[in-house]
């Protein structure tokens, strides 16, 4: 069936730093992918979207590439901000968008 | 401008018991689900809703019943609560589209079962 496989946590990065959570589904066709922010106490907050091979979702500074050829979506931004902590979680939705399969998350701290 | 909202956000339970999860949207999503997080695990599917009295399985539906009788509404029921099945519970919605639309959470509610 779909999954979604994402970089084990915790990660702790200085503020500035490069940041990359990795992330790899598997699926059968052409899936949707997410990723989703999740601050302490909150639910989940859609951050960007991809939905066919090659393109490039963005927000906030964060990125993600679909990429067909090596079944992943990971999650890049330059310089991250002490803001920026939050659970962060890769998702698939196949293309009737009735189920969503999501990582395990990664938990990220930006220390100043 | 509220969005999901779930009721209650904390409640604890002794064994047996049972309760419901009441979740509420506004936007008029077609689409409902209930998710369950667990340390370590993500967020599983238990139930969701393609509309207004339908409901479906997801990926961890034992234990649990849904209702959705109102489009707006949708209710996750524990008949009959067991240690297991302390979670956080998270409700979303969404719109169905050409291509899979992304989904609204709820803040989610704390359920703990002694």
């Amino acid at each position: 069936g779909d999954s979604v496989t994402q970089m084990e946590g915790p990660v702790t990065l200085s503020e500035e730093a490069f940041l990359t959570i990795n992330c790899t589904y598997t699926a059968t066709g052409y899936p949707s992918l997410f990723w989703y922010v999740q601050y302490p106490g909150e639910g989940l907050q859609l951050l960007l979207k991809a939905t066919k091979a090659d393109d490039k979702g963005s927000n906030k500074g964060f990125e993600a590439t679909y990429r067909k050829e090596t079944t992943s979506f990971h999650l890049e931004k330059g310089s991250v901000q002490v803001s920026d902590s939050a659970v962060y979680f890769c998702a698939l939705s196949d293309r009737t968008g009735n189920q969503f399969y999501f990582g395990t998350g990664t938990s990220l701290t930006v220390i100043p | 401008n509220a969005g999901v909202t779930q009721t209650p956000k904390f409640r604890v339970l002794k064994t047996g018991q049972s309760m419901t999860l009441l979740c509420a949207q506004d936007m008029n999503h077609e689409y409902m689900y209930w998710y369950r997080q667990d340390p370590g695990m993500g967020l599983r599917l238990i139930h969701y809703s393609v509309g207004e009295g339908t409901t479906a399985k997801g990926e961890v539906p034992d234990g649990y019943n849904v209702s959705r009788l109102k489009k707006q509404n949708f209710l996750l029921g524990l008949e009959s609560a067991a240690p297991s099945q302390t979670s956080v519970y998270f409700c979303a919605s969404s719109h169905p589209g050409a291509l899979p639309q992304p989904q609204h959470f709820g803040d989610g509610t704390r359920l703990s079962i002694l």
